[in-house]
């Protein structure tokens, strides 16, 4: 059974350029989200989707970031104007959505905005 | 103070040694436990539920003391490949995952 895919895999930007990531979750899998990995730290949770509704994104700067699930199946997080400080490891996860149902990671994009 | 809180680490221990990490938590409605290893530069990955009764899965032995919000994870005989960081995961009744900085392993020859 095929993982989580995400790419890219890495991206190099100067600042106040956008970018946009891509996520596809495992087959069957309802449950999406997004996170953000610091250096040294663990993920946080940006939004979760349940099928296509955003169920939570209170963590989301919603003054740069923006996601969207259309269609409940793949997913695209993207950040304009993105700032030297977005600089991280953004990782996709799925889940089945079931109570006390664990999650599985892609391998994440790593960022760099110079 | 985060939710979720581990020993920073590092540690780093000899082959064979036995290690214990340790995980407090804040929210008394958590219902799920988890604990992940996550390779330097790759994605986590799920290593182990934790159960109330404590469980175990080869040489690793989880625990925990939901009325002390603790969680705890053991490696005995610890191998090369053991060295990773271990995230401790708590999750909420909505599914809602929160990490732990994550503790860093070295296991040295």
């Amino acid at each position: 059974e095929a993982g989580v895919v995400q790419s890219p895999r890495y991206k190099i930007i100067e600042k106040k350029q956008p970018v946009a990531f891509w996520c596809n979750p495992i087959s069957g899998h309802n449950t999406l989200y997004w996170y953000l990995q610091n250096l040294g730290q663990g993920p946080e949770l940006l939004i979760r989707y349940e099928n296509e509704e955003a169920v939570d994104d209170s963590q989301l700067p919603k003054d740069r970031f923006s996601a969207e699930r259309l269609k409940g199946v793949d997913s695209t997080l993207k950040i304009q104007p993105a700032e030297l400080g977005d600089s991280a490891v953004y990782l996709c996860a799925s889940s089945k959505g079931l109570a006390g149902e664990t999650q599985y990671f892609g391998p994440g994009t790593r960022l760099l905005v110079l | 103070r985060k939710e979720v809180e581990q020993d920073p680490g590092p540690f780093n221990v000899p082959e064979g040694a036995t290690v214990a990490f340790n995980c407090t938590y804040s929210n008394s409605a958590s219902q799920s436990f988890f604990w992940y290893r996550q390779d330097c530069r790759k994605e986590p990955k799920l290593l182990m539920s934790v159960y109330s009764s404590g469980n175990e899965d080869g040489r690793f032995t989880a625990q925990l003391n939901r009325a002390s919000q603790y969680i705890s994870l053991l490696i005995r005989d610890s191998k090369l490949s053991d060295s990773a960081t271990y995230l401790c995961v708590v999750m909420r009744n909505n599914n809602d995952m929160r990490f732990g900085a994550g503790t860093r392993l070295t296991v040295k020859p």
